[in-house]
Formats: structure tokens, sequence, C-alpha cells
């Protein structure tokens, strides 16, 4: 079991309103990211991080920030949620693991936040 | 186009059951292919993983192929148990970048039936 940490679980809020979702992990890995998942669909990379103070966009254009002050933590914000915005948000970290001679990244995801915005 | 195709979409199988399932991929260059389960409401969890190098792997009733002249896998379950009941996801990470971008399937979703 993989020690990231995604709150809240499940979130119902207005259009309009500004939102954090929180994602923490204590492996100390260097590499986290955020996907966006609709059902019965693909992740899509929303944003990544390589480590503190380094963000970047990722493949799916997002109207979402993200920050990373700590290694533990990689914070997506919100400011103005519309419905649109109804997903799946997973946070996943990384770390490099050889197989087979080969370096590899394993990514270890977080349960998951359910947004739905009304 | 990077790709990755699974199938079927989904598939009902009754319990103690063998069942077995699809990915083709398109992505070039290769690095890595895993094998993730999603539970419902949960994150995936890496189930295998195979370089280019290797043809199989297991992991307890879960036997993942590798053939990457035809840019297929496949993932075997054998004695399906109801926990088994989940999505079954395939992700292929290519060599492009440090980051070693990755590409995933839509999932197969799997019931399995008492």
């Amino acid at each position: 079991e993989a020690d990231i940490y995604q709150t809240p679980r499940y979130l119902v809020i207005g259009t309009g309103k500004k939102i954090t979702l929180e994602c923490s992990q204590t492996m100390g890995h260097d590499k986290m990211y955020w996907y966006q998942q609709d059902p019965g669909m693909e992740l899509h990379l929303i944003h990544y991080s390589y480590g503190v103070n380094s963000t970047e966009k990722g493949d799916l254009s997002s109207e979402s920030t993200v920050s990373r002050i700590r290694t533990e933590h990689f914070p997506l914000t919100l400011e103005s949620a519309r419905p649109s915005h109804t997903s799946q948000y997973l946070c996943a970290s990384s770390v490099n693991t050889g197989t087979s001679g080969v370096l590899t990244d394993t990514q270890y995801f977080g349960p998951g936040t359910r947004l739905t915005v009304l | 186009k990077n790709q990755v195709e699974q199938s079927p979409q989904s598939l009902i199988i009754l319990e103690g059951k063998n069942c077995t399932l699809q990915c083709n991929y398109t992505v070039s260059p290769f690095s890595n292919l895993r094998w993730y389960k999603q539970d419902t409401g949960r994150g995936p969890v890496s189930l295998t993983i195979m370089t280019f190098s290797e043809n199989t792997k297991s992991n307890g009733r879960y036997t993942a192929t590798l053939d990457a002249d035809t840019k297929q896998s496949s993932l075997h379950i054998t004695a399906s148990q109801l926990s088994d009941s989940a999505s079954y996801i395939c992700v292929v990470s290519d060599r492009g970048s440090t980051l070693g971008r990755l590409y995933f399937g839509r999932g197969t979703q799997l019931t399995v039936w008492p």
C-alpha cells in the first residue's frame, strides 16, 4: 500500500467556488503528478512536478494550478469551479526503480478525489 | 499517433474461471508496459511491469505477456475471485523524455460473479 493521500475524497460544490484538492506523500518521492479521469476513459495528465518549486502543465489543458513548496505536498487549485470540471482527480508520485537492468519510473497513486460541480 | 487500445471494454465471468485481457499499442519508442488494477473509487495499483526484453511476468494469479514485435500485451487472470472485479489498465511508457511519458488505455472493466 502506497503512502500517498488525497483529501477530500468526495466534494460537491457550486459553480464559481474556489477549491483546493490536497495531495501528500510520505515516501520522499521527487516526482508528483495530477491526473484527471472520467468514467470509462483513460487518465489524462494535467500537471506534474520534478521537485520543489518545479511545476509543469501536462497533456490535457486544465484551468487548474498547482504548487510544490514542499517535497511531500502537491495541492491542486481551481480558482472558479465550473460543471465542466466535474471529474475524478488522481494524484501520483513516482520513484525510479530498476527492472531487468532498465531504470523505470514506478508511479504510486492516491485514492482520488471525486469532484462534482453543480 | 501514440495510442493504447484495450479489449474487451468490459467482461463478465464467473468466479473460478480464467480470463485474458488484451492491450495493443502504437507507442514508439517503447520503454516499458505496465498493467494496473483500479478498484472502483480508488487509484490504480501496479500489477506488473515489463521491459522490451521481457516476454512474461507473473504476480500471483496475474500473468502478463508482451510481444514487442507485434506491440501486443495480454493479462491473464487465473481462477478468478470476486475481489478481481475492477478496471484493468494498460500503460505504456516511451523513452522520449526524462519523464518517460505514459500513455494510458481506457481499461477493461472486469466483473466477477459468484
